[in-house]
């Protein structure tokens, strides 16, 4: 089974641009998650999708969104870049979707975005 | 809400010596309690999850980790390493129904 797929890898753009980054879950996963890594705080939570619907929110500005599609391939939108917007996004996939139950999560390779 | 501390950002070793990679959180409900590992340039790997039932738990690559309740530590060990572990391992916890949320990351370094 193919694993968790994130395109691009590595994008380049400047500051104030606007950049779409995209993640196909593993076949049959229906939650996908969002990650921001950077070196100075770490993995930080963005978004969980389920079903197309936005399930959690983490504490990013609203500059920063997502969406899921019916085929639970799942995308993110980085408007008016800044330079502390380069980071490695990483996407993760859920089999589960019961709010009750744990969801182990599979991570993808993640997109390296640089700001100039 | 959860919090998770690693207590180390950085851990040297020598290759056949035992590790502990330590980790407490916070959380004023039941968790899930994980840890991942992150090669250079790829995406977390699961080592091992703690759910419910025996606090010992064991994962790949010959990792193990303890759930100690009244200290709210989840330390990850390993009683011999190899060059190949050197990475970075990050400690996560989860609530029902709310997101993941990793630690800062502990660098460990395998030297011979």
């Amino acid at each position: 089974k193919a694993g968790v797929t994130q395109t691009p890898r590595y994008l380049i753009k400047t500051r104030g641009q606007q950049v779409t980054l995209s993640c196909s879950p593993i076949s049959g996963h229906r939650s996908v998650s969002w990650y921001q890594q950077t070196p100075g705080q770490g993995l930080q939570f963005l978004f969980e999708y389920f079903s197309e619907t936005q399930r959690n929110k983490g504490n990013f500005p609203g500059r920063f969104s997502g969406r899921q599609f019916s085929n639970s391939r799942s995308e993110m939108n980085v408007s008016t870049l800044e330079l502390g917007d380069s980071a490695l996004y990483l996407c993760a996939s859920s089999p589960l979707g019961d709010r009750g139950t744990y969801n182990e999560q599979f991570f993808g390779p993640g997109t390296r975005l640089t700001v100039l | 809400a959860q919090s998770v501390t690693q207590l180390d950002s950085q851990v040297p070793v020598f290759e056949e010596a035992p590790v502990e990679l330590r980790c407490n959180y916070s959380s004023s409900v039941s968790v899930y309690l994980f840890w991942y590992v992150q090669y250079p340039n790829q995406g977390l790997q699961l080592l091992l999850k703690y759910l419910s039932g025996s606090t010992l738990v064991k994962g790949i690559n010959g990792f193990e980790a303890e759930f100690n309740k009244s200290q709210t530590s989840f330390h990850l060990r390993k009683p011999s390493v190899h060059i190949s572990d050197t990475a970075e391992y990050f400690c996560a916890v989860r609530a029902a129904g709310t997101a993941l949320i990793f630690g800062k990351g502990t660098t460990l370094s395998v030297s011979s």
